[in-house]
């Protein structure tokens, strides 16, 4: 079956530094990522998406200097949060699309918790 | 703008009873509805979903209704159970887009 793994699970990082989590897309081709970040509060934001050989779209309120995305190949998306803050706390989820499965389903993976002191 | 709003914000009902949970939506180009759960500290699954094509989807005991006309829909789960406890999404694309749009979800606490 398809699966999505992100990883690490949780991290913990001081505030003004830097953390990186990572998608990895088994059993199909994720042509398409989107990365989003729950708050505490449990309100989704999306922060970008990423498609294979087209340029990473951001949403408003999230720029690539903040939160630059590498999109290498059909099986791996990783996303780095730089000087990260208080506001930047909440679970990141990355939803993968694609290959022959149906358009239609969007797997996502469990989620990096990012915490910050 | 929000583009999905959910409604209400928590809900408690009794082991047995429906619990209804309720959606809108702003834009009428939106042609897929999946709903998704999330239990405590795990990732958010896909539940059910339902295309404009039907105003109605059923699976089990979780049935979705859809008025395309108000753009509203929502989730009915009859003889709810506490193994339903979860925060329960209602998110919205057009399926050609890649990219859901989520409500802010409705927490369900089913009291046995």
């Amino acid at each position: 079956g398809a699966l999505v793994y992100q990883y690490p699970r949780r991290t913990i990082c001081k505030s003004g530094t830097s953390m990186r989590m990572e998608c990895q897309a088994v059993g199909f081709q994720a042509t398409s990522v989107a990365w989003y970040r729950q708050s505490p509060q449990k309100t989704f934001e999306l922060i970008a998406l990423s498609t294979v050989n087209s340029a990473i779209k951001y949403e408003q309120n999230f720029t690539q200097e903040k939160f630059p995305i590498s999109h290498p190949n059909l099986s791996f998306s990783s996303m780095t949060v730089l000087n990260a803050y208080l506001e930047d706390r909440g679970l990141y989820l990355c939803g993968a699309r694609g290959g022959h499965f149906s358009n239609e389903r969007l797997f996502f993976g469990h989620g990096t918790k990012l915490s910050v002191l | 703008q929000q583009q999905v709003r959910q409604s209400p914000q928590s809900l408690t009902v009794w082991e047995g009873e429906t619990a209804i949970l309720n959606c809108s939506y702003e834009d009428s180009t939106f042609d897929y509805f999946p709903w998704y759960w999330q239990f405590p500290r795990e990732s958010p699954a896909l539940l059910i979903a339902i295309r404009p094509v039907s105003n109605k989807k059923e699976d089990g005991r979780f049935t979705i209704f859809f008025n395309k006309r108000e753009k509203k829909l929502s989730l009915h789960i009859t003889d709810s159970q506490p193994g339903d406890s979860a925060t329960y999404f209602c998110a919205a694309t057009m399926s050609n887009y890649n990219v859901l749009y989520f409500g802010s979800g409705t927490k369900l606490t089913v009291e046995p």
